[in-house]
């Protein structure tokens, strides 16, 4: 079965510093991974999606993230948190055509 | 705003109560689906359905009854729901193809008293 863990429950940055969320996967074949981020009241909203190609992937809001076949992550990165950036983040790999395993989330908050 | 309609936002009900959720999407999507979340943790897959008819179900509970009108309405039908049922409940919709993103609703919050 496929998976992703999401190491850390909580990431806290000043606002204007860098922003990393970390993901690592386990999966057998090519993984497709995804990143969502949930604001407060809010569903789940699609940030970016790794699939194949290039290894950085740009997404909505400025998100960026770096594919890493070889130490099996797929990490979140912003170079200038907002303090709007604050909510919870989860990365997910797709198990089947309808199916997504999610890690645990990550909870980003920013300060000003 | 989001493309997938949720009705209603907040939904309180006794054990007794029947209830249903509605999901609405008009972006030609095929597959619906039904997530149930507790709070700070990820969404829990409950069904789902492909072109109108029910392909996953997650050995959800009798008392969660799916049902897919047509291709852009999704309903869940409540009954004598428990209050370990309180949750936000998620819908969400996709194309079917497993590279592409699902796209989700703002959710029902259900609580049960």
């Amino acid at each position: 079965a496929q998976s992703v863990a999401q190491p850390e429950d909580q990431v806290n940055v000043a606002e204007g510093n860098p922003l990393t969320v970390k993901c690592t996967y386990s999966v057998s074949g090519n993984p497709y991974l995804f990143w969502y981020v949930q604001y407060p009241n809010r569903g789940l909203q699609f940030l970016l999606k790794y699939i194949t190609g290039d290894n950085l992937v740009k997404g909505s809001y400025g998100f960026e993230a770096e594919f890493n076949k070889s130490q099996t992550s797929f990490h979140l990165k912003k170079p200038s948190a907002l303090v709007s950036d604050s909510a919870l983040y989860f990365c997910a790999v797709r198990d089947n055509d309808y199916k997504l395993s999610f890690g645990a989330g990550t909870t980003v908050t920013v300060r000003a | 705003d989001t493309e997938v309609t949720q009705t209603p936002k907040h939904l309180v009900m006794g054990m007794t109560n029947k209830k249903s959720l509605k999901c609405e999407q008009h972006m030609g999507h095929r597959a619906m689906y039904w997530y149930k979340q507790k709070a700070k943790k990820p969404p829990e897959l409950m069904f789902v359905y492909s072109y109108e008819k029910l392909s996953i179900n997650e050995s959800v509970p009798s008392r969660f009854s799916p049902e897919c009108p047509n291709s852009s309405l999704l309903n869940l039908h409540l009954h004598a729901l428990q209050p370990e049922d309180s949750a936000l409940y998620l819908c969400a919709s996709s194309t079917g193809q497993g590279v592409q993103p699902q796209h989700f609703g703002d959710g029902t919050r259900l609580s049960i008293l």
